[in-house]
């Protein structure tokens, strides 16, 4: 079975500070991991897919199959950073399996 | 194009009454999937839909729930003889055409659904 846990439920930092969002996951075959942005009052939409292996908004994530993450990084948050962030995993089936997400908090 | 849209925005039914909530996908998606998050918790997958097809259903509920993608017109997802528990946000999701590797899923706005 696949899971996804993000393990913080808030995590708040001041403006300029790293910022670190954990998700570890389990799956069986060869993953494809996603991170999912929910800002205020506006739909759920994709940040960034670790195939891409490309920087979104200044935020970067490595997948790592010995420990099996993929956390979402950003070295200097900004205020406008603040939202809801979900991890995610997709299977062969199309089907993506979220952790519970994280929610942000860039304080000035 | 106009995004995944998502109607009602908000619903509200009595213990007992159905819910139907419908989902337009992104013009050219044939893909539609549909999530549920239940109060304090991540989204979680529901079913998988083509045109006329049922192609994934692993995470309905086996009873009182069902959805469908007719050749013509919305996605539905419906739910009969609604209980306090069923009370939610109905995500809704398309995507286009599978091309091999996964395809990006846009999402709407959701259904918010309160069960009185």
């Amino acid at each position: 079975a696949q899971r996804v846990t993000q393990p913080e439920k808030l995590l708040s930092v001041f403006k300029g500070a790293p910022v670190e969002l954990k998700c570890n996951y389990s799956y069986s075959g060869s993953p494809e991991l996603f991170w999912y942005v929910q800002y205020s009052r506006q739909r759920l939409q994709l940040l960034l897919r670790h195939i891409s292996r490309e920087s979104i908004k200044g935020f970067t994530a490595d997948l790592n199959k010995g420990e099996t993450s993929f956390h979402l990084k950003k070295p200097f948050a900004q205020e406008e950073d603040s939202a809801m962030y979900y991890c995610a995993l997709g299977n062969a089936g199309n089907m993506l399996t979220f952790g519970g997400g994280t929610r942000l908090m860039v304080k000035p | 194009n106009a995004g995944v849209m998502q109607n009602p925005r908000h619903l509200v039914r009595r213990r007992g009454q159905e819910a139907r909530l419908r989902c337009s996908p992104m013009k050219g998606h044939s893909h539609v999937y549909w999530y549920r998050q239940l109060p304090e918790e991540g989204l979680k997958f529901m079913v998988y839909l083509q045109k006329e097809n049922i192609i994934d259903e692993s995470g309905m509920p086996k009873e009182r729930f069902s959805a469908e993608f007719p050749k013509e017109g919305p996605s539905i997802l419906r739910i009969q003889q609604v209980v306090r528990g069923d009370s939610a946000a109905y995500f809704c999701a398309s995507s286009p055409p599978a091309g091999g590797n996964y395809n990006e899923q846009f999402f709407g706005p959701g259904t918010r659904l309160t069960v009185l």
